[in-house]
């Protein structure tokens, strides 16, 4: 079945220690997403892709970049976790046309410790 | 940036029973897509229904309909013979039709369906 896939499931890093969530798609969509979400609240967008080109979202922190190296594979590189960065982090992909939803994938539990 | 606000943090319904869940949206574009996600306890989101602006007709998907009052901005989804399976939070998203890819989501509803 065609779907988005995020690896691990869940990832537990330490203060400031480097941690890369990953995101797979066999959907072969143009588009890629990277939210984060808090408990009990809206998925906060962080960035997306639309084929390589990178969109930042203005209140992105720097702390947080992502790669996208072929049209299969995100990134999600956080530099130097806070304790406020743990949180859902969700991919989700798109075809660049505006009429269609977003597929999600089943998110990356975050803890930092 | 469009903003979706959602007023009903939490709703309850009786199993077997219908539920309205509210959604409005500010915005100034005349052309856009209106979507309702849900998202089970611990499993991904999932699309549950879609509007386009420019349709008058409201968009149903099973036991799923939808309130779309453009002039209002307002987008209210209908959950009709409510079952357990329908537990989740459920989000209201909107998607502008001419300005890039985002999606802006409201803070979201949470279901509780009661046997």
């Amino acid at each position: 079945d065609a779907m988005v896939i995020q690896n691990p499931r869940y990832q537990v890093t330490q203060f400031g220690k480097p941690v890369t969530l990953s995101c797979s798609q066999t959907l072969n969509h143009n588009v890629m997403y990277w939210y984060q979400q808090k408990s009990s609240q809206a998925p906060k967008l962080l960035f997306h892709y639309y084929d390589k080109d990178f969109n930042n979202e203005a209140d992105t922190p720097d702390n947080f970049q992502s790669r996208r190296p072929n049209t299969s594979f995100c990134f999600l590189d956080i530099r130097s976790p806070g304790l406020g960065d743990a949180a859902m982090y969700l991919c989700a992909t798109s075809v660049g046309a505006t009429y269609n939803e977003q597929f999600f994938g089943p998110g990356t539990r975050l803890t930092v410790l | 940036a469009q903003t979706v606000t959602q007023s009903q943090p939490e709703m309850s319904v009786q199993e077997a029973e219908t539920v309205t869940l509210s959604c409005t949206y500010d915005t100034s574009e005349s052309d856009y897509y209106l979507f309702w996600y849900k998202q089970p306890p611990s499993r991904q989101m999932i699309l549950v229904i879609r509007q386009e602006a420019y349709k008058q007709q409201n968009a149903t998907e099973n036991r799923f309909s939808v309130n779309f009052q453009k002039a209002a901005k307002s987008f209210s989804l209908k959950i009709s013979d409510s079952q357990l399976g329908d537990a989740a939070m459920y989000f209201c998203a909107y998607r502008s039709a001419n300005t890039g890819n985002q999606f802006y989501f409201g803070t979201g509803t949470s279901l509780t369906v009661i046997p």
